[in-house]
């Protein structure tokens, strides 16, 4: 398996304009997760999923952001209008529903940059 | 709140050397405590998985204790290579299932020099 995949790795775009960050997950992995880290504040959970359905998006900053799972195996997440303080990376993770240790699984990651 | 710190947030050392590293907890309800390597740039690859039950893990030349009831957890390098240079990063998961919140401390950045 490929592991898990995220596009693009890296964005940087003008204040204002909406951002879309992709994920595939990795094959058979019912939960996805998305995480954004920064100097300041670390890494945090935004959002995410099993079996396609929110689950927990208390960590979604703001109205702004909103996060899809159409299927079992993309996810976007959305961010409109971007501010220069939404410039981080943002993870997407994925593991399995039960059996094993339920250890997360973590794309590369996308570096955004809002100017 | 779950709150996790690691100490030292940067860490340098010659290779060869033995270390630790040290993470804490303040709640001590965890399922199960997860070390990862984050090398720059990149994203997370998990290293060892330790469960509320266990009191260590081993993998190669690294080491993961937990001591669940005082909140702490180490991982330990032997032999350490210019390729561990990385950041460490440790993470508690409060519930059984897979979706519940991973918690994350801030990280250990290591350098280790030839």
């Amino acid at each position: 398996d490929a592991g898990v995949i995220q596009s693009p790795r890296h964005e940087v775009t003008e204040m204002g304009q909406e951002v879309t960050l992709r994920c595939k997950p990795i094959s058979g992995h019912d939960y996805l997760f998305w995480y954004r880290q920064t100097m300041m504040r670390g890494l945090e959970l935004l959002i995410y999923f099993n079996n396609n359905v929110p689950i927990d998006d208390s960590g979604m900053p703001e109205d702004r952001f909103s996060a899809k799972m159409p299927n079992a195996s993309f996810s976007t997440l959305k961010i409109q209008p971007s501010e220069p303080r939404d410039s981080a990376v943002y993870f997407c993770a994925s593991s399995l529903l039960a059996g094993g240790a339920n250890e997360q699984f973590f794309g590369p990651g996308t570096r955004l940059t809002v100017l | 709140k779950q709150e996790v710190t690691q100490i030292p947030a940067a860490l340098s050392v010659p290779e060869g050397e033995n270390l630790v590293l040290n993470c804490s907890f303040t709640d001590s309800a965890i399922y199960n405590l997860q070390w990862f390597r984050q090398d720059p740039g990149k994203g997370l690859t998990s290293l060892l998985l330790i469960q509320s039950s266990q009191r260590e893990q081993t993998s190669g030349r690294l080491n993961a204790s937990l001591d669940k009831s005082s909140g702490r957890s180490t991982l330990y390098i032997a032999a350490s290579q210019p390729g561990d240079s990385a950041t460490y990063l440790c993470a508690v998961r409060r519930g059984e299932t897979s979706g519940s919140r991973l918690t994350f401390g801030e990280g250990t950045q290591l350098t280790v020099n030839p």
